[in-house]
C-alpha cells in the first residue's frame, strides 16, 4: 500500500528566509504527487502537482517541488517566505486503484516569525 | 478549474442527531470523493461517490454511519448519522478536474462540532 511521510510536524521560519518541507512516499510505480496548503479556517488549496516529465515543478505562490525517484522524495521549497505562508502543508500521493483517491501525509505546520 | 461549494460551512450539532452535507460542483464530474479531517489530523478518505451507483466505502467507514447520495454529475451529499463527539471533524468534498482531468480540487470543507 502507498504511504506518505512528512517527517516534520512543525517548522518555524523567519519571514524572508527559505523554507523546505520534506515528503517521502512509498509507491511501486511512478507516483502522482501533490502538495496542498490549508490556511487556518480554510479548505485545501493545490500548490503544485507532479505526474511525469520535468522533475522540478513550479507551483503557485512562489513554491516549487523536486521529485527525486532515487530518494522517494517530493520536497517543497520556497526561497523567501511571507507571513501569509503560515499554514498547514500536506503532501499527498494518488492511490493505485484510482488516481483521484489521495493518500495524505500527516501534514507540516509552518509558523512564520517576524 | 472546478469550483466546489459545500453547505453547511459550519455547524454545531447535538449528540445523536444526523446532519447532511451538500457538495455542488460547477461542472460535470464522474467521481466525487468525501474526506474527513479530525481535529489536528490529516485527511482520510471516507468514500467515493459515482453517479448512478452506490458509493464505495473505505475500510473503517460504513454506509449506515455515512450514507451518500449522488443524484447527478454535479451534486453529492454526505450524511453523518447518529453523531457523537468523535464525529467532530471537517468534512471535505473533492473532485477530479482541470483541463487534462489531472487535478484534484477540494471544497472549503464543512466544519462540524458535536456537543
Amino acid at each position: 500500500a502507498q504511504s506518505v511521510t512528512q517527517p516534520d510536524i512543525h517548522i518555524t521560519v523567519s519571514e524572508g528566509a527559505s523554507l523546505e518541507l520534506r515528503c517521502n512516499y512509498s509507491y511501486g510505480a511512478t507516483p502522482y504527487l501533490f502538495w496542498y496548503v490549508q490556511s487556518p479556517g480554510q479548505g485545501l488549496q493545490l500548490l503544485l502537482k507532479y505526474f511525469s516529465g520535468d522533475t522540478l515543478v513550479q507551483g503557485i505562490k512562489g513554491f516549487e517541488a523536486e521529485f527525486k525517484r532515487s530518494q522517494s522524495s517530493f520536497n517543497l521549497r520556497k526561497p523567501s517566505v511571507h507571513w501569509s505562508d503560515a499554514a498547514e502543508y500536506f503532501c499527498a500521493v494518488a492511490r493505485t486503484d484510482s488516481w483521484g483517491k489521495l493518500q495524505f501525509g500527516a501534514g507540516t505546520q509552518v509558523v512564520v516569525t517576524p | 478549474s472546478a469550483v466546489i461549494s459545500q453547505k453547511p460551512s459550519r455547524d454545531i450539532c447535538q449528540r445523536g442527531t444526523s446532519l447532511t452535507i451538500q457538495c455542488q460542483v460547477d461542472s460535470q464530474v464522474t467521481m466525487m470523493f468525501w474526506y474527513r479531517q479530525q481535529p489536528g489530523q490529516s485527511l482520510t478518505l471516507i468514500a467515493t461517490a459515482n453517479q448512478g451507483s452506490e458509493a464505495t466505502y473505505e475500510s473503517g467507514f460504513v454506509i449506515d454511519k455515512f450514507p451518500i447520495s449522488r443524484p447527478n454529475l454535479t451534486f453529492s451529499t454526505l450524511t453523518v448519522s447518529n453523531m457523537s463527539p468523535e464525529d467532530s471533524s471537517i468534512y471535505l468534498c473533492s473532485v477530479e478536474g482541470g483541463t487534462s482531468g489531472n487535478t484534484i480540487y477540494f471544497g472549503e470543507g464543512s466544519w462540524l462540532t458535536v456537543v
